[in-house]
């Protein structure tokens, strides 16, 4: 399997215009994790879904965000309009299950920078 | 008071040294435990679980302190490719997972 799938690895974006954001998770995992990495508050969840369904989005840090999982095999994370606190590297995960004991296989990221 | 908290570092230790890091949790009713290693500018791989009566893979040792909220990892006979983040992840009930901030580690020759 060649892993979580994210793209575009890197986007540098303006002020103002809409981004999206990709994600393929390994098939057969039934979770799927977007996250936010900055320096300054680490690593945060932002929202997850089981069977294509969300589950907890309390990490969305406001309406400029969305995510969906239209199918088990892609996820979209968009924000619009974006910001330059937006800039961050955004991670998708995937896990079979949810929960004690089940490994999060994290994608390569990609990295935003909102000018 | 932040859920998880580790001490940022950065740990700067010779080859062979012994190292060891700390995290506290705040939520008592949280489930499992585990450490994540990062690689700059890559994504977090889980490294070990971390389990009530403490548990060892190779150099690695991880411990936790149920009652006082505490997990511990020690990384004994230091190599240079151990240099990384170690990233201590709580699961809350519910299956949100927590991530502390990390704990840098850079192992000197």
């Amino acid at each position: 399997d060649a892993g979580v799938i994210q793209s575009p690895r890197h986007e540098v974006t303006e002020m103002g215009q809409e981004v999206t954001l990709r994600c393929k998770p390994i098939s057969g995992h039934d979770y799927l994790f977007w996250y936010r990495q900055t320096m300054m508050r680490g690593l945060e969840l932002l929202i997850y879904f089981n069977n294509n369904v969300p589950i907890d989005d309390s990490g969305m840090p406001e309406d400029r965000f969305s995510a969906k999982m239209p199918n088990a095999s892609f996820s979209t994370l968009k924000i619009q309009p974006s910001e330059p606190r937006d800039s961050a590297v955004y991670f998708c995960a995937s896990s079979l299950t949810s929960g004690s004991g089940n490994e999060q296989f994290f994608g390569p990221g990609t990295r935003l920078t909102v000018l | 008071r932040k859920e998880v908290e580790q001490d940022p570092g950065p740990f700067n230790v010779p080859e062979g040294a012994t190292v060891a890091f700390n995290c506290t949790y705040s939520n008592s009713a949280s489930q499992s435990f585990f450490w994540y290693r990062q690689d700059c500018r890559k994504e977090p791989k889980l490294l070990m679980s971390v389990y009530s009566s403490g548990n060892e893979d190779g150099r690695f040792t991880a411990q936790l302190n149920r009652a006082s909220q505490y997990i511990s990892l020690l990384i004994r006979d230091s190599k240079l490719s151990d240099s990384a983040t170690y990233l201590c992840v709580v699961i809350l009930q519910g299956g949100k997972l927590i991530f502390g901030q990390g704990t840098e580690l850079s192992v000197k020759p």
